[in-house]
């Protein structure tokens, strides 16, 4: 079972920033937190990944809490194309089925002319 | 860009056939995994393979499912006997190495109607 909670849904104005949020409360030291989207039915799609510092790539921003247990992912300005069901996966890189990519609900973003 | 590329996009077939789905990873790459997706509902985790074996599987991953790297470039699913329940998108993906946080890259999906 997916180890995060993610709201549902969400909407956002086009051109604004999108905040998604994700809890992770019980996330441990060695796992990761990934950010995947799914835009209608095709494959998810990498967004972002961190472990303890925030990162930043040309997609988006990821904001982990100091105590990890929740991250925000941050589109600066969503478009319309941004529209998709966000995943927030927690990782690990070690072997065994904890090293495996586990999606949950996800939330699906509408962002909105 | 390098990418991961699945065949075919489409595949319908009567059920009790065989049907094998194809996905060429990006070439580096060591990890490989199946996924699937019913409509409507969460991307679920089938299989992991790594080093010509398979890493983990879920309850999903029963013996109706065999995986196979036949050469250095194709990564395979098999289904022996289709049932109408498995009728699904069905994801590969692929990743370098499971150290230093690396990510999973997917393809687009081969879509099974099984009639």
């Amino acid at each position: 079972d997916a180890k995060t909670t993610q709201p549902t849904s969400m909407d956002c104005a086009e051109g604004r920033a999108a905040n998604l949020p994700c809890n992770h409360s019980t996330i441990s030291g060695n796992e990761y937190v990934y950010w995947y989207r799914q835009i209608h039915s095709q494959g998810p799609q990498y967004i972002i990944h961190g472990l303890k510092n925030n990162e930043t790539n040309e997609m988006a921003s990821l904001i982990i809490t100091e105590d990890r247990k929740s991250s925000t992912l941050i589109l600066p300005h969503a478009t319309l194309r941004d529209t998709a069901v966000y995943y927030c996966i927690v990782r690990t890189n070690y072997g065994g089925s904890q090293g495996n990519l586990i999606f949950g609900k996800g939330t699906k973003l509408s962002v909105k002319p | 860009e390098p990418e991961v590329t699945q065949t075919p996009s489409h595949q319908v077939t009567q059920m009790g056939q065989e049907v094998i789905l194809r996905c060429v990873p990006i070439s580096n790459h060591l990890y490989f995994y199946w996924y699937r997706q019913i409509l409507g509902q969460k991307v679920e985790f089938l299989v992991s393979f790594y080093n010509n074996e398979i890493s983990e599987k879920s309850e999903i991953f029963d013996d109706q499912f065999s995986v196979e790297r036949p050469d250095g470039s194709n990564f395979t699913l098999k289904i022996r006997s289709t049932k109408l329940e498995d009728s699904a998108m069905y994801f590969c993906a692929s990743m370098v190495d499971r150290g230093r946080g690396a990510e999973a890259f997917f393809g687009q999906g081969t879509r099974l109607t099984v009639v």
